[in-house]
């Protein structure tokens, strides 16, 4: 069975403080990845996907990055925190290619508040 | 421009009534349509999902109604018990294309007793 594993669970940085986010899937090779970000009571929005080791595409700049150095791992990060990067981070992962590329099974998120 | 919208932020209903959740999209070429719920601190777990070659999925007290003429679909939950108290998210993409499931803003849906 496959599991995604998310850290940390939660943070709390200052503003302009640096961040690492990661994620972890487990029982898949080769999926699709993403990162969504998620505001309190807010909508789902993707930040990044990746479809191979290496290879990240970028949806939207929230002065974000993200990598994925190992097939079976995406992280997130920044170098400069701001206040509108608090919120509900999700990894998500799909299977790669075919039908099933557009279902995304999400982690359990990283909840991080910027003061 | 919201390319998929839920038409309600809240819904409440009772224990035992159908909730019925509506979505719409813009793009025509959406042909696959999976339901998210979401409950409170954790991430959203895919529900039921339909594609557009169908007007109808059904599983257990879950059932998507498509219409693809009118570009809407809705999420009817029979039966309603007061653990589906959670956010119920649209969302749609294009099969070939990858890394474009783009979600609605959500309904949070009450479940009274």
């Amino acid at each position: 069975a496959q599991t995604i594993h998310q850290w940390p669970v939660a943070e709390i940085k200052a503003v302009g403080s640096p961040l690492s986010l990661g994620c972890t899937i487990k029982g898949k090779s080769s999926p699709n990845l993403y990162w969504y970000w998620q505001a309190t009571g807010g909508t789902l929005q993707q930040l990044f996907y990746s479809i191979t080791v290496g290879q990240v595409e970028s949806v939207v700049q929230l002065n974000l990055s993200a990598s994925r150095p190992k097939d079976d791992q995406f992280i997130l990060s920044t170098e400069k925190l701001l206040l509108s990067h608090s919120g509900f981070y999700l990894c998500a992962w799909s299977l790669w290619g075919g039908a099933g590329q557009n279902t995304l099974y999400f982690g359990a998120g990283t909840r991080l508040s910027v003061l | 421009q919201q390319q998929v919208r839920q038409s309600s932020q809240s819904l409440t209903v009772w224990e035992g009534e159908t909730a019925i959740l509506n979505c719409s999209y813009e793009n025509s070429a959406f042909d696959y349509f999976p339901w998210y719920q979401q409950f409170p601190g954790e991430g959203p777990a895919l529900l039921i999902a339909i594609r557009s070659v169908s007007d109808k999925k059904e599983d257990g007290r879950f059932t998507i109604f498509f219409n693809k003429r009118e570009k809407n679909l809705s999420l009817h939950i029979k039966d309603s018990q007061p653990g589906d108290s959670a956010t119920y998210f649209c969302a749609a993409s294009v099969t070939q294309v990858v890394g474009q499931l783009t979600f609605g803003r959500g309904t949070r849906l009450q479940v009274y007793a």
